[in-house]
């Protein structure tokens, strides 16, 4: 079972839709949880981290449930600049392990 | 500040070539990682360094696969003999601490024909 698991795609939403993303993560132990935002060819960048308290910035939405162990990314508002991959990312102590990535297009 | 640099960009060997890819981290940022990334997958753990110290290469093909960094700082990821199935991308990343945020650099595609 992969530690971190999230649904590919691909989101192809319009402008000014809401999207949210799921991902799962399988071990109880993790200690911190972001996302990642990839371009097409371009190496990941950080979104935001990702707290118990939920947080927000901006246009995006970050939500954690330990009990379920997800994680949850909401973006409302959707630009064009928003088309990417996003990667959830979870650090269990010593380690990073990270999601396929769920590709979002976004279509004027 | 710059960020994490690594070289080259790009590379087209034939199977069975050694190739190297080296890696200088942000100034100051004491854990060093190598991740593979293939396409349409998450990045993949190869290596992780704390200063010059490989603390976790459980996932390091050592067979083919080596790294090293010298003096904590810069690092060199080498397969040797490259093999049809590495073609990927190499993505080198630092952070100051081991559970912080990550930066990587911009990658190196390599491709093995």
């Amino acid at each position: 079972r992969k530690e971190v698991e999230q649904d590919p795609g691909p989101f192809n939403v319009p402008e000014g839709a809401t999207v949210a993303f799921n991902c799962t993560y399988s071990n109880s132990a993790s200690q911190s949880f972001f996302w990642y935002r990839q371009d097409c060819r371009k190496e990941p960048k950080l979104l935001m981290s990702v707290y118990s308290s939920g947080n927000e910035d901006g246009r995006f939405t970050a939500q954690l449930n330990r009990a379920s162990q997800y994680i949850s990314l909401l973006i409302r508002d959707s630009k064009l600049s928003d088309s990417a991959t996003y990667l959830c990312v979870v650090n269990t102590g010593n380690q990073f392990y990270f999601g396929t990535g769920t590709s979002l297009t976004v279509i004027p | 500040e710059a960020g994490v640099v690594q070289s080259p960009r790009y590379k087209i060997i034939e199977k069975k070539q050694p190739v190297a890819f080296w890696c200088n981290p942000i100034s100051g940022h004491n854990t060093l990682y190598w991740y593979l990334q293939n396409l349409g997958q998450g990045p993949e753990l190869l290596i992780r360094y704390e200063n010059e110290e490989a603390v976790d290469d459980s996932q390091l093909p050592k067979d083919r696969f080596s790294a090293e960094r010298l003096k904590g700082v810069d690092s060199t990821l080498k397969i040797q003999p490259a093999e049809l199935g590495d073609s990927a991308v190499y993505l080198c990343a630092s952070s100051r601490l081991a559970e912080g945020e990550l930066f990587f650099g911009e990658g190196s595609r390599l491709t093995v024909l």
